[in-house]
C-alpha cells in the first residue's frame, strides 16, 4: 500500500533551518510528483510547491521563494523540504503529498504531517 | 494567484441534513476544482476532483457540481463522521490554492 512516512517533531530557534523528510513506499517513486502543504495551528492548509521526482525539477509557491528548497534522493524513495531563515509565524504541520498529475494535480496520499515549532 | 473563496465559514446542521458548502474562484479555472474533508489532527483526505468526479472509496452522499468560478460540495443525509471541516483547491495554476475552510458543525 502507498505510504509516505515523514520526519518526527521539530523545535527550532527563530533564524534557524529545518529540514523534513518523507519517505515513500508502495509505488514507484519517481512516477508521481511530491508537494508541500503547511497548515499553521488553527489555520487553513498552505501549499509551498512541488518536487519532481524524476527529474528533480523544482517549483515554489511565491511566498516561500526565497526561503525553501525541496530535493530527494532516489537511492532511498525520500523527498526533502528546508525552510530556512524560520520566523514565529512558520509554526506549522507540515505535510509530503503525493500528486497524480490528472487534471492538474489530485493530491491523493498525504503523509502524517510534521510539527515545526519555531521559538525563542 | 488565484483566491479561493469558501462560504459559509462554518455551519450547523442535523444528522440527516442536506448540507452546501460553496467555492469561488477569483479568475476562471475550469474544472481543476478538488475538494478534501479533514478531521482534527489528521491529514486532509480528497473526496472530490475535478469538480465532479468522487474519489475511490469516497461515500456517494458527497458529490460536487460547478465549473468555471462557482462550485459547490454537497453532502445529503449528514453522518455523524461527517461533522468536520472541509476546504476547496484549485489545480488550475501551477500557484496552487485552497479556500479557507467550512466547518460543519452539529446543531
Amino acid at each position: 500500500q502507498v505510504q509516505l512516512v515523514q520526519s518526527g517533531a521539530e523545535v527550532k530557534k527563530p533564524g534557524a533551518s529545518v529540514k523534513v523528510s518523507c519517505k515513500a513506499s508502495g509505488y514507484t517513486f519517481t512516477d508521481y510528483y511530491i508537494h508541500w502543504v503547511r497548515q499553521a495551528p488553527g489555520q487553513g492548509l498552505e501549499w509551498m510547491g512541488w518536487i519532481n521526482p524524476n527529474s528533480d525539477g523544482t517549483h515554489y509557491a511565491h511566498k516561500f521563494q526565497d526561503r525553501v528548497t525541496m530535493t530527494r534522493d532516489t537511492s532511498i524513495n525520500t523527498a526533502y523540504m528546508e525552510l530556512s531563515r524560520l520566523r514565529s509565524d512558520d509554526t506549522a504541520v507540515y505535510y509530503c503529498v503525493r500528486v497524480v498529475q490528472i487534471v492538474g494535480g489530485l493530491f491523493d496520499y498525504w503523509g502524517q504531517g510534521t510539527l515545526v515549532t519555531v521559538s525563542s | 494567484d488565484i483566491q479561493m473563496t469558501q462560504s459559509p465559514s462554518s455551519l450547523s446542521a442535523s444528522i440527516g441534513d442536506r448540507v452546501t458548502i460553496t467555492c469561488r474562484a477569483s479568475q476562471s479555472i475550469s474544472n481543476y476544482l478538488n475538494w478534501y474533508q479533514q478531521k482534527p489532527g489528521r491529514a486532509p483526505k480528497l473526496l472530490i476532483f475535478a469538480a465532479t468526479s468522487l474519489q475511490s472509496g469516497v461515500p456517494s452522499r458527497f458529490s460536487g457540481s460547478g465549473s468555471g468560478t462557482d462550485f459547490t460540495l454537497t453532502i445529503s443525509g449528514l453522518q455523524p463522521e461527517d461533522f468536520t471541516t472541509y476546504y476547496c483547491q484549485q489545480t488550475y495554476s501551477t500557484f496552487i490554492t485552497f479556500g479557507g475552510g467550512t466547518k460543519v458543525e452539529i446543531k
